[in-house]
């Protein structure tokens, strides 16, 4: 499977626990995006890197989100502290370069659910 | 004012026929538009893009922009049951990188 993978699929936490979510692109896509989507909704931009360098990030993110991506290959978004407002699906997408590097092709996701 | 609007449905229409789906944005100077179908429980999937005013089709869907408007749309012809989702419309800006998306419509075809 060449897609975007996500891990885990499901995590159930309580509030207060820290939760890392890790995302592996499409190989030789150098830019990889992080959404929220919640019920409703369309996806919610968090943060965007190209290669390792994280280049964007919604003033909407509170200081308990961060977002790496070490080596310009898998990228993690941990939040810290949970609450029950980020029960919601972490989308992971990435994009190629070129002409098409903004047409995303996004992960299954990650359903965190904070109880 | 929402940076994309779309109405959230749901849209019905009968197996067959044309379903159009309307989109606003508020960013005048957006410069790509992009459609994407989510099927429930599913993640959001590229369908079309578009850049030019005008009409852009790939097999039955047509895309149409009208910047001085402010308005993209999507035409899905011979409508299937197979196409009920959620159609998200998605707009980059001038100087940014990211996507923005609206809520997205629901698109019923019923038999």
């Amino acid at each position: 499977d060449t897609g975007v993978s996500q891990d885990p699929r499901h995590k159930i936490t309580k509030r207060g626990q820290n939760v890392t979510f890790r995302c592996d692109p499409i190989s030789e896509h150098n830019r990889l995006y992080w959404y929220r989507q919640t019920l409703g909704q369309g996806p919610e931009f968090l943060t965007y890197f190209q290669n390792e360098a994280q280049l964007e990030k919604s003033r909407l993110l509170s200081d308990r989100f961060s977002a790496e991506r070490p080596k310009g290959s898998f990228s993690t978004l941990e939040i810290q502290r949970t609450e029950q407002g980020d029960s919601a699906m972490y989308l992971c997408a990435s994009s190629p370069t070129g002409t098409d590097n903004e047409k995303l092709f996004f992960g299954s996701g990650t359903q965190l659910s904070v109880l | 004012q929402k940076e994309v609007e779309q109405n959230s449905g749901p849209l019905s229409v009968p197996e067959g026929a044309i379903a159009s789906l309307n989109c606003t944005y508020s960013d005048r100077v957006s410069q790509s538009f992009f459609w994407y179908r989510q099927y429930s429980g599913k993640s959001p999937e590229l369908i079309m893009s578009i850049y030019s005013n005008g009409d852009k089709e790939d097999g039955r869907f047509t895309a149409q922009l009208n910047k001085a408007s402010q308005y993209v749309s999507l035409l899905i012809r011979d409508s299937q049951p197979s196409d009920s989702a959620t159609y998200l419309c998605a707009v980059n800006g001038y100087n940014t990188d990211k996507l923005i998306f609206g809520t997205g419509t629901r698109l019923q075809v019923f038999p």
